[in-house]
């Protein structure tokens, strides 16, 4: 079982580019996150998804957009990428969105605008 | 505003020495607490929660928080240091739901031989 997956890796991207990050968990959790994280400022998350087919914002959304077609996939997508968007992104899921509800983090993506 | 402060964001101890990373939160309601650790390169993984069951909670490798209402606090603490144990750990509190969780800026744990 692999958890979840993110891709690519690390990117190097330039200003007004689109880029969307990849994010598959095999839990088959209904919840999925995303979260950027910045020196400093620890976790802030950008937006998320209580089960397919909802998404909802998070304390950072502007500026990026998420789909959540199935209960699998929740990519991530920079319409037209800015320096301040360089960070490091991770997914994560949980079985819903409880309180006690454990989250579960994929090993990131690290994105650098220029 | 719910919050949750960790002071220190840099704490180096030697092998076997007591660990002691701070967390303070602020909230009007009940929360629930979350200790994550951060390896080098990969994602957080889940330390210790509290539920509001018992005060004392006991995670993996060895750790364990106490959460002190009076205190507002939810501190980790390991009798004894690993080597092992180098690595960056969040504070994290949930008021209302998992898409409220808020993380701490982080505190980096070093080990000094």
């Amino acid at each position: 079982i692999a958890g979840i997956t993110q891709a690519p890796t690390s990117q190097i991207l330039a200003a007004g580019r689109r880029m969307t990050l990849r994010c598959t968990q095999d839990m088959r959790h209904n919840a999925m996150y995303w979260y950027r994280q910045d020196l400093g400022l620890g976790l802030r998350l950008i937006h998320y998804s209580n089960t397919a087919g909802t998404t909802g914002k998070g304390e950072v959304p502007d500026g990026y957009s998420v789909s959540r077609a199935n209960t699998d996939d929740f990519p991530l997508t920079l319409a037209s990428a800015v320096p301040s968007q360089t960070s490091v992104y991770f997914c994560a899921s949980s079985e819903g969105l409880g309180v006690t509800d454990t989250q579960y983090f994929g090993p990131g993506t690290r994105l650098t605008v220029l | 505003a719910q919050s949750v402060t960790q002071l220190g964001s840099h704490v180096s101890v030697s092998e076997g020495a007591l660990v002691l990373l701070r967390c303070n939160y602020s909230s009007s309601v009940p929360p629930y607490l979350f200790w994550y650790v951060q390896y080098p390169n990969q994602g957080l993984q889940l330390l210790l929660k509290y539920t509001s069951a018992a005060t004392l909670v006991k995670g993996i490798n060895g750790f364990e928080a106490e959460f002190k209402k009076s205190e507002t606090s939810f501190h980790l603490t390991k009798p004894s240091a690993h080597m092992s144990d180098a690595a960056e750990y969040f504070c994290a509190v949930i008021i209302g739901g998992a898409s409220k969780i808020i993380f701490g800026s982080g505190t980096r744990l070093s080990i000094r031989p």
